[in-house]
């Protein structure tokens, strides 16, 4: 029963042009959102957050959304750029140092 | 600041025999999680080490186990290889009670089960 579900196992975007990535969840005791970025042969690189009592998050190019009531977060990157194709994981956890629980996966790439 | 590291990079094993994977966690974390990222899966939590014992696990089986060293570096260890343990693992480690701790991961160690 996966509680984290990325639905799009893959993305293809233009460069310069905004990637919107999903992600459902459906535990709601889940408290605390993640975005982590992985090239091949690497590990995960953390890349942004959300805590349950904000409903948006920026930094940069990067912007997450949180919706709690859909149990649904985004993750958007404008504009998209050729070395963000990557496998965008999306995670979560309740409060405190608990384990991260992640979704599949959404490879995206950016096509110049 | 040294990141996370872990050895070895690549291991191949066949069934039935047993491995170790080490991990070195960043300077200044005292908290070490271990996952195993299947082919085409999310990395999937195995358990936690804190002070040098368990600290949460995930839904695998007793034959993985693991320890953490008084530096605060960590060893996974699989008895009984099964194909389905070829995987990706993953080391990641953190600062208990940071508040938000977004856990820092090593590149992994890639095991082969034939």
């Amino acid at each position: 029963d996966q509680q984290v579900k990325q639905n799009s196992p893959s993305l293809s975007v233009q460069e310069g042009r905004i990637s919107i990535l999903n992600c459902d969840y459906t535990n709601s005791m889940f408290d605390y959102f993640l975005w982590y970025k992985k090239y091949p042969a690497e590990g995960p690189t953390f890349l942004i957050s959300i805590s349950s009592i904000k409903d948006k998050n920026e930094d940069g190019r990067f912007t997450v959304f949180l919706n709690k009531s859909a149990k649904h977060l985004s993750l958007h990157i404008v504009p998209s750029q050729p070395g963000d194709s990557a496998v965008y994981f999306c995670a979560a956890r309740d409060s405190g140092n608990t384990p991260l629980v992640f979704g599949k996966g959404t490879r995206l790439s950016v096509i110049a | 600041e040294t990141g996370v590291t872990q050895s070895p990079t690549h291991l191949i094993k066949t069934r039935g025999q047993q491995v170790t994977l080490r991990c070195s966690s960043q300077s200044g974390h005292n908290t070490v999680s271990w996952y195993q990222q299947a082919l085409g899966q999310g990395p999937q939590f195995i358990f936690q080490y804190y002070r040098e014992e368990e600290n949460g696990r995930g839904n695998f089986p007793p034959r993985f186990s693991g320890l953490q060293f008084p530096n605060y570096s960590s060893e996974l260890n699989v008895n009984a290889l099964e194909l389905d343990d070829s995987a990706l693992y993953l080391c990641a480690s953190s600062l208990q009670g940071s508040g938000y701790n977004e856990q820092f991961f090593g590149p992994g160690t890639r095991l082969t089960v034939l």
